[in-house]
């Protein structure tokens, strides 16, 4: 079964751009997360969707938004970017939270350099 | 709310000596509890999980844990390392009710294996 993708692995974007991330998840797995990564802050969780809808989110502003489609793939907006919006950015999907077989899996990331 | 402690930001440890790498949480409500590796430039990828039973849990890659409610640890080991296991290691917690499964990460123990 093919993993977790995410595109593109890397970008390179200037202070005020938007962005766009995009995020598949395993065959079958409704629910994608995102979370982002910085030497500073750590792991920190962004939002959840499950069935296009979103479930969950972390403490981050409005520049941060995102979506889910029908096939589950997932896209996550920043707009107006910052420079301290560099980061690597995460995407997760996972089944139904109940049962043994629960955990989230990781894709390799999106590198966002923001210069 | 939920937090996590990883006590120790680095562990250097020799190769095939042993290693423990500590983790305690915080919650009000009952958790799921997981380690996470993470190798450079790569995502996060699942060692072990501990979602109910045997307080005493085997991963990947000769890993294990054990979950002590009573000091609310979730500690990792391995009875003799590789250098391959260098690696920053992530401990994390979820929630158990659905709605409620972001994971809330460490921040994170970087394992240096000394040749």
């Amino acid at each position: 079964k093919a993993g977790v993708t995410q595109t593109p692995r890397y970008l390179i974007k200037t202070r005020g751009q938007q962005v766009t991330l995009s995020c598949s998840p395993i065959s079958g797995h409704r629910s994608v997360s995102w979370y982002q990564q910085t030497p500073g802050q750590g792991l920190q969780f962004l939002f959840e969707y499950f069935s296009e809808t979103q479930r969950n989110k972390g403490n981050f502003p409005g520049r941060f938004s995102g979506r889910q489609f029908s096939n589950s793939r997932s896209e996550m907006n920043v707009s107006t970017l910052e420079l301290g919006d560099s980061a690597l950015y995460l995407c997760a999907s996972s089944t139904l939270l109940a049962g043994p077989s629960y955990e989230q899996y990781f894709g390799p990331g999106t590198r966002l350099t923001v210069t | 709310a939920q937090s996590v402690t990883q006590l120790d930001s680095q562990v250097p440890v020799f190769e095939e000596a042993p290693v423990e790498l500590r983790c305690n949480y915080s919650s009000s409500v009952s958790v799921y509890l997981f380690w996470y590796v993470q190798y450079p430039n790569q995502g996060l990828q699942l060692l072990l999980k501990y979602l109910s039973g045997s307080t005493l849990v085997k991963g990947i890659n000769g890993f294990e844990a054990e979950f002590n409610k009573s000091q609310t640890s979730f500690h990792l080991r391995k009875p003799s390392v590789h250098i391959s296991d260098t690696a920053e290691y992530f401990c994390a917690v979820s929630g158990t009710n659905f709605g409620n499964e972001k994971l809330t990460f460490g921040t994170g123990t970087r394992l240096t294996i000394i040749p």
